[in-house]
Parts: C-alpha cells; sequence; structure tokens
C-alpha cells in the first residue's frame, strides 16, 4: 500500500481564493481525519470521518472550511474564501477503527503546506 | 492550557549521545499514551504506544516510559543518529471519546 496520498503537496494562493486539498487514505481503513498543524498550536483536529460519514466537525475553524468524502477512497478538505492565517501545514491520516486501548494506529499522509498570501 | 505539555521545546545533541524527551499531561482518564515521530516535511509516524497500564516501550533504540500516577511520559533516545533529527510529538487518547491530546513536539537535532 502507498499509504495515505495527499495532493497537492505545495499550495500557494492568493487572499480570497478558494483552495481544495486531497486525501486519498489506506484502502480498508475505516476512519478519516483532517488536521491542520502550526508552529503555535501543534496540531489541531479539524474533522473526521467514519465509513464516509463526517462524525465530528467541532474543529473546522469556521464555515470557510468545509470537508466531504464521497467514498471510501477520497476525501476533500475546502477553504472558500482563504485568508493569510489559513497558512499552514494540513495533514489527512486514516486509520482502522478509532485510537482506543485496541491502540488502532493513525497514518498520516505527508500534508500539503498551504501558504495563503 | 494545553492538555499536553513536552519539554525540552527542543534541543541539540551530539551524534552518538543519548537524550531523553519529556510529557506532561492532564488527560485523565485515558487509554493510551503515543510518541510519533515527524521528519521535516512529512506526516507523523507512530513510534510507540502504551496503555495505562503498561509503564515501559521500546522500538529499537527509542524507548518510552510512562508513570500514570504523576501523569508523566518520556522518551529515550540511545546512542543518537543523525537521521534522529526530527520533532518527537506526545499524544494522549481520551478514554471514552477517543478524542487525541496532541502535545506540540520536541524538536531535536542531532549534529555530527
Amino acid at each position: 500500500d502507498a499509504g495515505v496520498i495527499q495532493s497537492p503537496r505545495h499550495e500557494v494562493t492568493e487572499m480570497g481564493q478558494e483552495v481544495t486539498l486531497r486525501c486519498k487514505p489506506i484502502s480498508g481503513h475505516d476512519y478519516l481525519f483532517w488536521y491542520r498543524q502550526t508552529m503555535m498550536r501543534g496540531l489541531e483536529l479539524l474533522i473526521y470521518f467514519n465509513n464516509n460519514v463526517p462524525i465530528d466537525d467541532s474543529g473546522m475553524p469556521e464555515d470557510r472550511f468545509s470537508a466531504k468524502m464521497p467514498n471510501a477512497s477520497f476525501s476533500t478538505l475546502k477553504i472558500q474564501p482563504s485568508e493569510p492565517r489559513d497558512s499552514a501545514v494540513y495533514f489527512c491520516a486514516s486509520s482502522l477503527g478509532l485510537g482506543g486501548a485496541q491502540g488502532y494506529g493513525y497514518t498520516f499522509g505527508s500534508g500539503t503546506r498551504l501558504t495563503v498570501v | 492550557k494545553n492538555q499536553v505539555e513536552q519539554s525540552p521545546q527542543s534541543l541539540i545533541i551530539l551524534e552518538g549521545k543519548n537524550c531523553t524527551l519529556q510529557c506532561n499531561y492532564t488527560v485523565s482518564p485515558f487509554s493510551n499514551l503515543r510518541w510519533y515521530k515527524q521528519d521535516t516535511g512529512r506526516g507523523p509516524v507512530s513510534l510507540t504506544i502504551m496503555t495505562f497500564s503498561e509503564n515501559t516501550k521500546s522500538n529499537g533504540r527509542y524507548t518510552a516510559t510512562l508513570d500514570a500516577d504523576t501523569k508523566q511520559s518520556s522518551l529515550h533516545i540511545t546512542a543518537s543518529q543523525l537521521s534522529d533529527s526530527a520533532s518527537y510529538i506526545c499524544v494522549v487518547t481520551l478514554y471514552g471519546n477517543n478524542r487525541l491530546a496532541f502535545g506540540k513536539g520536541n524538536q531535536v537535532v542531532v549534529i555530527p
């Protein structure tokens, strides 16, 4: 398996533009997570899906952010309109089961570095 | 206040030396505690996982310890190599809702 695949690796866009980040989870994993990482705040959970259904989106900063998972092998995170404070690295992760005593591990993608100017 | 605090924020060590990273957490109760390694430009990769009843776990030159009474964990790197240069992130899984609480990481730089 190629692991969790994210695209693009880097994105530079102007303030106000729409940005779409893409993720292909590991085949067979039933959970998909979107995280944002900044130096100031570290890793923050934005939203996660179970079997393509959004379960918890309480981490989504505001209505400008939206995420979809139309099928088990694809998810998008969209920011519209983008703002400079959205600049960060966005990670997608997938897992088989949800972390708990069973110790299901999360596999992270390589991330998308977003710069909004 | 962050539920997971890591120290030191960053450190530089000579190749071949040992180092210990600290993680203090307030999350309680918890299901497990993980240490992740994040190389520059990559996503985090799990190194170790411990449940609340375990107090040590090794993965090669990495050894994690856990003291659930004092709510402290440490990651010890033995005989450091240049490839150990990375950020090490402590992650605690909350019992019940399985939410994750992340530390901000320890940035380690190994120099020859």
